[in-house]
């Protein structure tokens, strides 16, 4: 099956730089990839992610690259927050068939943006 | 709000027990994932259903079982219950249209066993 690597495993950052989370995947197959954030406490929810077709996608301070030779994908947030202070979490998905899929997460990547 | 609802909320119960886990899915969707969040580690793929059928098994213990009724929604049981087995408990759910996978997590059940 499907494994996701995760690194590093805690980054700590000042405001207003920059944070890159990088992942690895074992599966030639899978096709999608989703960046999601986690509060405290709090249910992970999607915030960016990238299809296989594509290499780059943007939204406002986030980034997400993929290199499907090297089968490794990264998160960049630019002009870091406060609230930018969470764990995120890489995955990985293969689709065989509708509704045979599931997606593979990373160990997660605890983020401390300092004041 | 995801759209996706959890009961209960926290969840306290003795060794040796057994407890279900309820999950909504979003309206429409199909597909339903089990995951298993403990202390310090990731989230962790335990079973996905989708329109009824088991489609996908991950690390779930045997003393686990799932199922997901006609109506779309799901029930995690767990048996035998172990001091290990505390953890956050997430179900998600996507609708898959080939390209579309995103996953919509519920607020989780925190499972603590005593």
């Amino acid at each position: 099956g499907e494994n996701v690597e995760q690194h590093p495993s805690t980054l700590s950052v000042q405001e207003g730089d920059s944070a890159v989370i990088k992942c690895t995947y074992s599966d030639s197959a899978s096709n999608y990839f989703p960046w999601y954030k986690q509060e405290l406490g709090k249910r992970p929810q999607l915030i960016i992610d990238i299809r296989s077709n594509v290499g780059e996608k943007k939204d406002q301070r986030i980034a997400v690259t993929l290199n499907k030779t090297a089968k490794h994908f990264s998160l960049h947030i630019t002009e870091t927050q406060p609230e930018d202070s969470a764990v995120y979490f890489c995955a990985a998905s293969a689709g065989s068939g509708a509704g045979s899929y599931q997606l593979t997460f990373g160990k997660g990547t605890k983020l401390s943006v300092i004041p | 709000d995801s759209g996706v609802t959890q009961t209960p909320k926290h969840l306290i119960t003795a060794t040796g027990q057994r407890v279900t886990l309820r999950c909504s899915p979003r309206s429409g969707d199909l597909s339903v994932y089990w995951y298993q969040q403990s202390l310090d580690q990731g989230l962790q793929f335990l079973i996905q259903y989708y329109n009824g059928e088991e489609r996908a098994k991950g690390n779930i213990l045997e003393r686990f079982s799932a199922q997901q009724f006609p109506d779309l929604h799901s029930e995690l049981n767990l048996s035998s219950l172990e001091l290990g087995d505390s953890a956050l408990y997430f179900c998600a759910s996507s609708v898959f249209t080939g390209l579309d996978t995103e996953a919509f997590f519920g607020q989780g059940t925190r499972l603590t066993v005593v």
